[in-house]
């Protein structure tokens, strides 16, 4: 997976709690995304960074903030969880100089929340 | 209205089947397509990649674009059961490395042996 990680692989939590997602990369892209993947909707954007301390929101941002300190580490919060948040999430990066399209992006192997 | 169409099957084909997967769009701007593959409880991975119209071939894969028509393909020939997977298609305006891509829903493909 491209020298990217994610943690924890799996969650369960109640509604009401917060929870932070991790990704972290070792390949030195400028580009993290983090995605939501949902039967009926496939991939939808939850926020985006283009650099450390420089983030923008996606088409799914509401009840979710992210930030990056350090270009290898993306973090995905849940202020507050709600059974709507229950999803497969997959962080993603891109800009390197992989070779390929510059567009392409690489994902990680995805972390499976639950929120009861 | 999404802005990308795609069945999301599942499809069910025998072993050396030929199978046509297939997007919409309905963006004019969009002028770069790819195809992702994406094993089950597995991220997505590129799978092909094309720029405005035409066919772009890769072994047994085929990616077509009819801008047209805001109609993307991609055909598998002699489908073997390790294609057995979701196939996702995504586009973007722009070809840069921070580009957003917007992905279908995703077509899942069972290849029976």
């Amino acid at each position: 997976d491209a020298g990217i990680t994610q943690s924890p692989r799996h969650k369960v939590t109640e509604t009401g709690t917060p929870v932070t997602l991790r990704c972290h990369q070792t390949e030195n892209h400028r580009y993290m995304y983090w995605y939501r993947q949902d039967p009926g909707h496939g991939l939808r954007l939850i926020h985006y960074s283009y650099g450390v301390k420089d983030t923008d929101k996606g088409e799914v941002s509401d009840g979710y903030s992210v930030s990056r300190s350090k270009t290898e580490d993306f973090l995905l919060t849940l202020e507050s969880a709600t059974s709507s948040q229950t999803s497969v999430y997959f962080c993603a990066i891109s800009g390197g100089l992989a070779g390929g399209p510059v567009s392409e992006q690489f994902f990680g192997p995805g972390t499976r929340l639950t929120v009861l | 209205q999404k802005e990308v169409e795609q069945d999301p099957g599942p499809l069910s084909v025998p072993e050396g089947a030929i199978v046509s997967l297939n997007c919409t769009y309905s963006n004019s701007a969009f002028q770069y397509f790819m195809w992702y593959r994406q094993y089950s409880r597995k991220g997505p991975e590129l799978l092909m990649y094309t720029y405005s119209s035409g066919n772009k071939e890769d072994g047994r894969f085929t990616a077509q674009v009819d801008k047209s028509s805001k109609y993307i393909s991609l055909f598998i020939r002699d489908s073997q059961p390790s294609d057995s997977a979701t196939y996702l298609c995504a586009m973007t305006p722009e070809e840069t490395s921070g580009s957003r891509l917007t992905f279908g829903e995703g077509t899942q493909l069972t290849v029976n042996p």
